[in-house]
């Protein structure tokens, strides 16, 4: 199972938007809306930002949103902030009851 | 509070083995299927295995199978990860993650890790 292919850094300055997209395969993030995306700033466990493609746990500010068309899921971070500044990762359930991650995008805030 | 607690990781000589434990609290630990994911000093995330609730379902990844080896007694609310034949490319923070529900496919509560160095 390869990772996901994920664009190895995005930047953008305060206020701007940035999105990261996410490229599997019909195996995976083609097959399912089971696609969630993970924060991890440096020296921290990840962080679950977005599940089913485009839900938000309780407590993710509304900047963050998700979606997906065909075999790439993408994360858009509206309004960015400096706090937002880390590495993102997907993952998607697969075809095979398995899971796969992205290969992570690091967001760099200007 | 909902939480995980890794222990059990270490440096360990290529070819030894070592058993990660997960502790959980806050939550009905039965109720949740469980993950360990991985990730290498610099590198990404890697996802490793799960178990089900009820423990009778077991998943891995390919390359992986035969070497780890995931289980849960729910009566501990704690999870393992039997490793053996340890290699040098094993070296990496585990961490211990709840599956929120199956059909989500996604990974809400994180454990802070343990590292598993493999080196001689």
């Amino acid at each position: 199972q390869s990772a996901l292919t994920q664009p190895p850094s995005v930047s953008g300055s305060p206020g701007q938007s940035v999105t990261i997209s996410c490229t599997g395969t019909i195996s995976d993030v083609g097959n399912y809306n089971r696609v969630s995306w993970y924060q991890q700033p440096p020296g921290t466990a990840p962080k679950l930002m977005i599940y089913e493609v485009s839900k938000r746990p309780s407590g993710v500010p509304d900047r963050f949103s998700g979606s997906k068309s065909g075999n790439t899921a993408s994360l858009t971070i509206s309004g960015l902030q400096a706090e937002d500044e880390a590495d993102y990762y997907c993952s998607s359930y697969t075809t095979s009851s398995t899971y796969v991650f992205g290969s992570g995008t690091k967001v760099t805030v200007l | 509070e909902v939480q995980l607690l890794e222990s059990g990781g270490g440096l360990v000589q290529p070819g030894g083995s070592l058993r990660l434990s997960c502790a959980a609290s806050g939550f009905t630990f039965s109720s949740y299927a469980m993950s360990w994911v991985r990730q290498a000093p610099g590198k990404g995330l890697e996802w490793v295995a799960s178990v089900s609730g009820n423990g009778e379902s077991l998943y891995y990844v390919d390359y992986l199978k035969g070497r780890f080896a995931i289980s849960r007694d729910n009566s501990k609310k704690t999870q393992y990860l039997q490793m053996n034949s340890l290699r040098v490319e094993d070296t990496a923070l585990y961490y211990c993650a709840k599956v929120t529900e199956w059909s989500t496919g996604a990974f809400d509560i994180w454990g802070q890790g343990t590292m598993v160095t493999v080196s001689s």
